[in-house]
Parts: C-alpha cells; structure tokens; sequence
C-alpha cells in the first residue's frame, strides 16, 4: 500500500487478557520501529527491526511486551496480561534507510484501552 | 540522557497572528531534528528536517530553524487548517526518535 498501515485502530481489552497488534510497513521498507504514545505525551521509542532482526528492544517496557517480524515484512506487537498502564496509542513507523536515519513515516496506530 | 523540551504546551492565536514554537534539546551525537505534525486520531505526519546549526527549512506557511540547542517552528500568518499539535523530536546515531511532549496550536478564525 501506499502508508504505513495498522490494525485494528481501536481495541478494549480487559484486564489480564492478552493482545496482538499489526502492522504493514510500506513495502521494500527495511526499518521499522514501534512507538508508544499516552495520552498528551510524545510518543516513546518501544523497539526497533532491520528487516526481520529486532536490533534495539530497549525500550519495551517489561517482558510482557514482545515484537517481532518474522518475515521481514509485517511486525506484531504482543502485549501479554494487559495492565490499565498500557492503555495508549501505539504507533508503527518505516523507512528505506537503516536505523531509519533522515526519517520514517508513521502509521495511525492502534489505541489501546485495557479496562 | 538525551531529551527534548517543548514550548509552550498550547497556543490559541487569531487567523493571521504569526507566532513561534520552541524546542529545547540535549542528545550525543545528534544526527537530525525533525518537525511533525499531528492531528487528532492521526499518526504524525513529516514536516521538516534539520542536520546542522544555522539550517532553515520553509514550506508554506511554516518555517524551521536550527541552532546548536534549539529549534524554533515559525508560523506566518496562520489559518485554522494549521491547528494541530506540532511534535520535535532527535534522531541519534541508533535511529531512534527522542519526542518533546509537542505544542498543541489552536488558530481561530
């Protein structure tokens, strides 16, 4: 396509319950990184892909984040046993250049709301 | 520890009432600072990018400008379609993005 593209744009899930969240990079993008905005904050540096090698991680927030994009191509984030602190937008970015250097483009993202 | 700060935290101007937005940053080894936008619902969307002090981007109504600490976002003469919040963020030599907390910017008519 023709943007970053992420699914679903809105989930609820309940306390406790795990969730997967998708995205598509623009094809023949190499980086891709995942971000974590709350609510009236900038977004936050979660973990980063060089094609399918997950090279930076540091800023998953515990062990029950986990990414991954086996293929090169799509990337799931996981979030296991959701806490109400990880209600947030979480937002997928790509670009042409290693470690996305001169930019990426964003996708909408993905709000979560753990209830 | 690598950060950026951004001010104000809201700005409401008139139609046509130009202004500026400041971000203040600390990062080692800086390998770019980038001005998105961001309207509600949205991803940020990629204004400019700046690789050195003294550097000036323009497009439209909005320019960009770059010191060895700072970055300022002019806007002339804005129009409502320019409400938004406007996000600064530090590239460093790993790729990642450090963001300020962004400038919500309200235009009226």
């Amino acid at each position: 396509g023709a943007g970053v593209s992420q699914s679903p744009r809105y989930k609820v899930a309940k306390r406790g319950q795990d969730v997967a969240l998708r995205c598509d990079p623009i094809s023949g993008h190499v980086s891709l990184f995942w971000y974590q905005q709350a609510l009236g904050q900038g977004p936050e540096f979660l973990t980063y892909f060089q094609n399918e090698a997950q090279l930076d991680k540091s800023g998953l927030p515990s062990d029950r984040f986990f990414a991954e994009r086996p293929e090169g191509s799509v990337s799931t984030l996981k979030i296991q046993r959701t806490q109400q602190e990880d209600s947030a937008v979480y937002l997928c970015a790509s670009s042409p250049k290693d470690r996305g250097l001169e930019g990426y483009t964003f996708g909408s993202g993905t709000r979560l709301t753990v209830v | 520890e690598d950060q950026v700060t951004q001010s104000p935290e809201a700005l409401r101007l008139q139609e046509g009432e130009s202004s500026s937005l400041n971000c203040s940053y600390t990062v080692s080894g800086l390998r770019g600072l980038f001005w998105y936008r961001q309207d509600p619902g949205k991803g940020p969307e990629f204004l400019f990018t700046l690789y050195s002090a003294g550097e000036e981007k323009e497009k439209e109504r909005l320019k960009a400008t770059l010191t060895k600490k700072e970055s300022f976002l002019h806007i002339t003469a804005p129009k409502p379609e320019d409400s938004a919040t406007y996000l600064c963020a530090v590239q460093s030599n790993t790729g990642k993005l450090i963001f300020g907390q962004g400038t919500t910017l309200q235009v009226k008519p």
